[in-house]
């Protein structure tokens, strides 16, 4: 059971150009997330999604875009990066958005 | 509101020690509060989570006490050991706008000395 996969490790982008971080769960979990990490930060949500086809803002969206076109995949595409979005993004996903988050591993973004 | 606010942010504790993370929160409609547990280049992993409802709950080495009346809530870690050092969460869980949202606090990085 491989739980929550991200992909890619890790990217170095320049500022403009654009990239879609995947994330993929093999637990038939409803709810899917996105944060980011910053150091002394904490994590915070950046869009979520209750199921497939269904998406929504977080704390933290401007940037970014989602899709849910199915229960298992809900890549996050950052469009125009820029060095604020520098950050470490870590996927998870739960049964019904309460007990149990299970995260990937994250993916380490630098944007220069 | 929706805050939830963690201290210390660092904490380092001898072998053997109790470590104590505290987090406070304002919102008193947050009702599941969990505590992830974080190692370097990994994801945060549930640690141990408690209700509103219950004081105290206790797995293992670790232990949730919960003051509903003071809106606090602690980690304690007893007898830690090296391979508890790692970055702390505590959160709560929000039912808004029809779904359930996970607030995470700011982490406190644990180190434990051999």
């Amino acid at each position: 059971n491989a739980g929550v996969t991200q992909t890619p490790k890790f990217r170095i982008l320049k500022i403009g150009q654009s990239m879609t971080l995947q994330c993929t769960q093999d637990m038939n979990h409803n709810y899917m997330y996105w944060y980011r990490q910053d150091p002394g930060m904490g994590l915070k949500l950046i869009y979520y999604s209750v199921g497939a086809g269904i998406t929504d803002k977080g704390e933290v969206p401007n940037g970014y875009n989602v899709s849910r076109s199915t229960t298992e995949d809900f890549p996050l595409r950052l469009e125009l990066a820029a060095p604020s979005q520098t950050s470490v993004y870590f996927c998870a996903s739960s049964y019904q958005g309460t007990e149990g988050y299970t995260f990937g591993s994250g993916t380490r973004l630098t944007v220069v | 509101q929706q805050q939830v606010k963690q201290s210390p942010q660092s904490l380092i504790v001898q072998k053997g020690g109790i470590s104590i993370i505290n987090c406070a929160y304002e919102n008193t409609a947050f009702d599941y509060f969990p505590w992830y547990q974080q190692f370097p280049g990994k994801g945060p992993a549930l640690l141990i989570a408690i209700r509103p409802d219950v004081s105290e709950k206790k797995e293992g080495r670790f232990t949730i006490s919960f003051n509903k009346s003071a809106k606090q809530f602690s980690l304690h870690i007893m007898d830690s050991q090296p391979g508890d050092s790692a970055t702390y969460f505590c959160a709560a869980v929000l039912f808004s706008g029809g779904y359930n949202k996970l607030i995470f606090g700011a982490g406190t990085r644990l180190a434990v000395h051999p």
